[in-house]
């Protein structure tokens, strides 16, 4: 079973900025948290990861509380290349990586 | 690019055939994972090799195998295809294993549609 939850789908405008959380409350200790954008027909394309904290790279900034027991993508002003759907990953290299359903979120003009 | 190839890009073959996907990772990466998404799904996980040896399985059918080669190219074997076994299936690579996030770098799958 997937470790995480996130919302099945998410609405925006170009422009705005975007939060979409996960929710992953049996995080393990060696867990990283690790986020990724698809596109229709395409293999997932890496965004962002963090163990703790906070990080931010040149596409999005992930928010992780003390607890680590959710985690929030912060996309910035979105254009509509952004429509895709995200997925939140939880768990350590060599082990069952199990992706949730993901967040479909569609960017309009 | 994310530096992993799957060949072939599309396969259209009949039921009850054996058909065999094959995932060049990046260079550098050890670990390889198997991952099966039909229409409109999510990511199925199937099995992940490091280094040549199995590591983790999901749930993967009997009818499906995998293996990793000595020069860490891997290759996953559909037998006995069945209608619903048509989907995209993804390779995905990382450096490491084991205590480490190294994020998984995917290929752009292999369309595989059962006739």
């Amino acid at each position: 079973l997937a470790k995480t939850t996130q919302p099945i789908s998410m609405d925006s405008y170009e422009g705005q900025e975007v939060n979409i959380t996960c929710s992953h409350n049996n995080i393990a200790t060696n867990d990283y948290i690790t986020w990724y954008q698809q596109f229709p027909s395409q293999g997932p394309r890496f965004i962002i990861q963090g163990y703790k904290t906070k990080v931010t790279n040149e596409v999005a900034s992930l928010f992780i509380p003390a607890d680590r027991k959710s985690s929030t993508l912060s996309l910035p002003r979105v254009s509509l290349s952004d429509t895709a759907v995200y997925y939140c990953l939880v768990g350590m290299t060599g082990t069952a990586l199990i992706f949730g359903k993901g967040t479909t979120l569609s960017v309009s003009s | 690019d994310s530096g992993v190839t799957q060949t072939p890009k599309h396969l259209i073959t009949a039921t009850g055939q054996r058909v065999t996907l094959r995932c060049s990772p990046r260079s550098g990466d050890l670990s390889v994972y198997w991952y099966q998404q039909s229409l409109d799904q999510g990511l199925q996980f199937l099995i992940q090799y490091y280094n040549g040896e199995e590591r983790a399985k999901g749930n993967i059918l009997e009818r499906f195998s995998a293996q990793q080669f000595p020069d860490l190219h891997s290759e996953l074997n559909l037998s006995s295809l069945e209608l619903g076994d048509s989907a995209l299936y993804f390779c995905a690579s990382s450096v490491a294993t084991g205590g480490l996030g190294s994020p998984l770098h995917f290929g752009n799958g292999t369309r595989l549609t059962v006739t």
